[in-house]
């Protein structure tokens, strides 16, 4: 049983571009979450998703950031014109029910040049 | 206010008992003590937990004292494979996990 996937592991992208990150919940989850991690510090939560809706995104900041789910696919999170702030440890994890524990995947790291 | 507070880091010896307490003064009646593991380049990974008394798996132990308001996981007989972050957290069943710095744990030959 596969645990949660993340795509790319490494992403690179130089300041005004978009960074798309990819996540693949463990089999049999519908319940996605994002966190971001900057050096040094925790994870602080940014997105909760289930499959076509949006349930939180308030630790997303309002500009530049998105977030879906599809209704078939992995759940994409999406930041447009990058800024050098953007820099960080992005994971993604997965829950069968709202309140269940919560298995990370083993991150996206993004580096904005 | 801080919900958690741990230490920063500690070292031990391969074949040791790694004990780290956490504490959590303003703990509520609906609060579960969670805690994960992080390595280096890692996503954190969950390792037990417990609401009260004593709670055992095969990875480690989480004892709880009766007023709650501090927890102790124990790591028996670490190895050098243990070295990772320790994250303790104190959550009701909001799914907004929250991490603090975690207590660096670092094991020694």
């Amino acid at each position: 049983n596969a645990g949660v996937m993340q795509n790319p592991r490494h992403l690179v992208r130089r300041r005004g571009q978009e960074a798309r990150l990819r996540c693949s919940p463990m089999k049999g989850h519908s319940h996605v979450y994002w966190y971001r991690q900057l050096p040094e510090e925790g994870l602080k939560f940014m997105v909760y998703l289930q499959k076509e809706n949006i349930i939180d995104e308030s630790g997303m900041p309002k500009e530049r950031f998105s977030a879906e789910f599809p209704k078939e696919g992995p759940s994409i999170l999406r930041i447009q014109q990058v800024v050098r702030g953007d820099s960080a440890a992005y994971f993604c994890a997965s829950s069968i029910e709202e309140s269940e524990t919560q298995y990370f995947g083993p991150g996206t790291r993004l580096l904005v040049l | 206010l801080a919900k958690t507070t741990q230490p920063i880091s500690m070292d031990s010896y391969e074949g040791q008992e790694v004990n780290i307490t956490c504490s959590h003064n303003n703990i509520a009646t609906n609060d579960y003590i969670t805690w994960y593991q992080q390595f280096p380049s890692q996503g954190p990974r969950f390792i037990i937990q417990g609401y009260k008394t004593k709670v055992t798996n095969e990875v480690a132990s989480l004892f709880i004292p009766a007023d709650r308001k501090s927890s102790t996981l124990s790591l028996p007989r670490v190895s050098l494979s243990d070295t990772a972050v320790y994250y303790c957290l104190v959550e009701d069943d909001d799914y907004k996990l929250s991490f603090g710095a975690g207590t660096t744990v670092t094991v020694r030959a």
